[in-house]
């Protein structure tokens, strides 16, 4: 199985901060990485497709990059509404694993 | 608009079986796939497997080989999945999730999540 390890596990942050996440996957997967965003007692929001591609309707602040093993989600400016638990998942090959997530708290 | 709407929690005690449904709309059924998803209690997202809509090839998680199956009823635009001999580590939230036929692969739409608690 590919495992995904991402970093850090949690982060204090600001409304206005610039955020960095990082997940690396065991093996190349080449570009089959997608991030969601999930908050407290709902499903995961899809953010982020095969590693770059921004979903349909999600806020222009989050990007995502990265091929191979190494990746990164980026929100350029935190609003209050982004404080949540990010998952990255890799779709190269089953099973689809994801991370173990990263809570991005308030500071 | 698309929706997946997934039917009510269960308790169920060990050894017991829980089938959790997941009815889609607002889209093609056979166009997509559908991935079953669950999260225990405080812990991370887990993969248990998917189905094609339109095939009805299924891949599972190999920890669940042998427990789950997963079917679809193209008639209807629902999924299930079945879990048996039910443990209470498979206390969670199950997710149904939407995912294409082609890739790249994600899970684009989420039904709202099934509490399957597993207690004696």
């Amino acid at each position: 199985d590919i495992q995904m390890t991402q970093s850090p596990s949690s982060l204090s942050a600001s409304v206005g901060d610039r955020v960095t996440i990082t997940c690396r996957a065991s093996q190349s997967i080449s570009n089959y990485l997608n991030w969601y965003q999930q908050k407290p007692g709902k499903a995961p929001k899809l953010l982020i497709y095969a590693a770059s591609s921004l979903q349909s309707g999600v806020p222009l602040r989050f990007s995502g990059s990265g091929s191979g093993t190494d990746f990164t989600l980026t929100i350029s400016s935190l609003q209050p509404e982004d404080f949540a638990t990010y998952y990255c998942q890799q779709s190269y090959s089953p099973p689809q694993t994801f991370g173990q997530g990263t809570k991005v708290e308030i500071k | 608009q698309v929706q997946l709407v997934q039917s009510g929690a269960e308790v169920k005690k060990p050894g017991a079986s829980v089938k959790v449904s997941c009815k889609a709309s607002g889209y093609t059924f056979a166009n997509y796939g559908i991935s079953w998803v669950r999260q225990a209690p405080g812990q991370g997202l887990e993969w248990m497997g998917w189905i094609s809509s339109y095939s009805g090839n299924t891949t599972y998680a190999q920890k669940l080989q042998g427990r789950v199956t997963m079917t679809t009823d193209t008639s209807t635009s629902t999924a299930d999945m079945e879990l048996r001999s039910l443990r209470s580590d498979d206390t969670a939230v199950y997710y149904c999730a939407r995912r294409y036929r082609y890739g790249p692969y994600y899970f684009d739409y989420w039904g709202q999540g099934t509490l399957v608690t597993v207690s004696s």
